[in-house]
């Protein structure tokens, strides 16, 4: 069965600096990856996905995620963290049964 | 405007009874989900329904009853709550697959079970 590991359950950073939240996936057939992003009592909203095509996606906020397919791998960064970006970060996959999987989520915290 | 919109927003109740969760959404979508959050944020999928025919149903037991009315809506009975029931129920829609179409996920219902 299709899992998602995200191995960093929480990823403590301060403001500006550099971040990469890792994912990994177990499927070796195609696969459809996202990631979600949940705020302090609220809902999931998607960040950013990868279908097909260009194996590096961005999401509107400077978040980018790359997909690599021979390490299964679809890591989060950002090149320079603000304070609103504090939250709950899932990856989540799609193995063609119109299921989402999702990662047991990481927390990044970002300190001023 | 609330596209995808959850009530109650928290629900406390005893073991043995059974209760409701609502949801509804505004943006024209055909397919539902219900998902569930545990105490260690881990989101699993219960249910989907597509044009209000069930399509997914994750080994879930059969104390939680999906109901579909009609598009729109896609609310959650609950059984003979159990201690292990309590976590934070969320629901979302999406038009058609989830691969090509994003999904919109509700503010969440905190059930607590005592």
């Amino acid at each position: 069965a299709q899992s998602v590991t995200q191995l960093d359950s929480q990823v403590p950073v301060f403001e500006e600096a550099p971040v990469e939240l890792r994912c990994n996936y177990s499927s070796s057939v195609s696969v459809y990856l996202f990631w979600y992003v949940q705020y302090p009592n609220q809902g999931l909203q998607l960040l950013l996905k990868y279908l097909s095509g260009s194996t590096l996606v961005e999401s509107i906020n400077g978040f980018e995620a790359e997909f690599n397919k021979s390490q299964t791998s679809f890591h989060l960064r950002k090149p320079s963290v603000h304070i609103s970006d504090t939250a709950e970060y899932f990856c989540a996959v799609d193995d063609n049964t119109d299921k989402l999987i999702f990662g047991t989520g990481t927390r990044l915290q970002v300190f001023p | 405007d609330t596209a995808v919109s959850q009530t109650p927003k928290y629900l406390v109740t005893q073991m043995g009874n059974d209760k409701s969760i609502k949801c509804e959404q505004n943006l024209g979508h055909d397919t539902m989900y219900w998902y569930k959050q545990d105490s260690k944020k881990f989101l699993k999928i219960m249910f989907s329904y597509n044009n209000k025919e069930l399509i997914i149903n994750e080994t879930v037991p059969n104390r939680f009853s999906p109901k579909s009315p009609d598009k729109a809506h896609l609310n959650l009975h609950i059984n003979s709550l159990e201690l292990g029931d309590s976590a934070v129920y969320f629901c979302a829609s999406s038009q058609g697959g989830v691969a090509y179409n994003e999904q919109f996920f509700g503010p969440g219902t905190r059930l607590t079970v005592l």
